[in-house]
């Protein structure tokens, strides 16, 4: 079955450029999530998207904005990224009317140099 | 604010013995989610439970939510080497449609 779809896996970027994560819900969810996760730390709700609007926002800095698309794809955008951002960054998503789990894709993983 | 606490936070079992990890919630959970991440990779999800005194089983893990829904316990039969990682109980918060998760178990099988 097909799966959450992140891109790319892995990033190194330079203090103060840019980065753009993308993911890919499963067919027919609506719902996406972007959660980040520090070393050792917990998953952390930055924002999510119902239907390509906000749906709600959680602690995301206002360097990072981030959309959902007409195909349900959302992508992240991080702008001048600090050596703090370098983190796992996972995408969920979920049928806004269904029972409610999320499902995760693999994560991309940030590193900032 | 609404919080999940679980326990233990770590884990250290011989192979083939049971486990319990608890997550216990502030509020009355509308729902319940079992997730389970292996170090540095996505999260899957496990089981979810709704009904006060729901219990699932997949495979040895059986997980249960008691009639006030405010706390829920994940039962690991004859751990293996393969049930290692981090578990962590998430629900959505209620009034919001942000989701939440449990400070996390981390567990380690010795073989």
């Amino acid at each position: 079955a097909a799966g959450v779809i992140q891109s790319p896996r892995h990033l190194i970027k330079e203090k103060r450029e840019t980065a753009t994560l993308k993911c890919y819900p499963i067919p027919r969810h609506d719902t996406v999530y972007w959660y980040q996760q520090g070393p050792g730390q917990d998953p952390q709700f930055l924002i999510s998207f119902y239907e390509k609007m906000q749906s709600d926002k959680g602690s995301i800095p206002d360097r990072f904005s981030a959309q959902q698309f007409s195909d349900y794809h959302s992508e992240l955008n991080m702008s001048s990224l600090e050596l703090g951002d370098s983190a796992l960054y996972f995408c969920a998503s979920s049928y806004w009317e269904g029972p409610g789990e999320l499902f995760f894709g693999e994560g991309s993983r940030l590193t900032v140099l | 604010s609404q919080e999940l606490e679980q326990s233990p936070q770590s884990l250290i079992v011989q192979e083939g013995k049971n486990l319990t990890i608890n997550c216990t919630s502030s509020k009355t959970l509308y729902g319940l989610y079992w997730y389970k991440q292996k170090y540095g990779e996505g999260l899957i999800f496990l089981m979810m439970l709704q009904k006060g005194g729901e219990e699932k089983s997949h495979e040895k893990i059986t997980a249960k939510l008691d009639e006030k829904k405010q706390q829920s316990s994940l039962h690991i039969t004859a751990s293996q080497p393969s049930h290692a990682g981090i578990y962590l109980c998430g629900a959505e918060k209620s009034g919001t449609y942000k989701y939440i998760f449990g400070t996390g178990t981390r567990l380690k099988v010795l073989a």
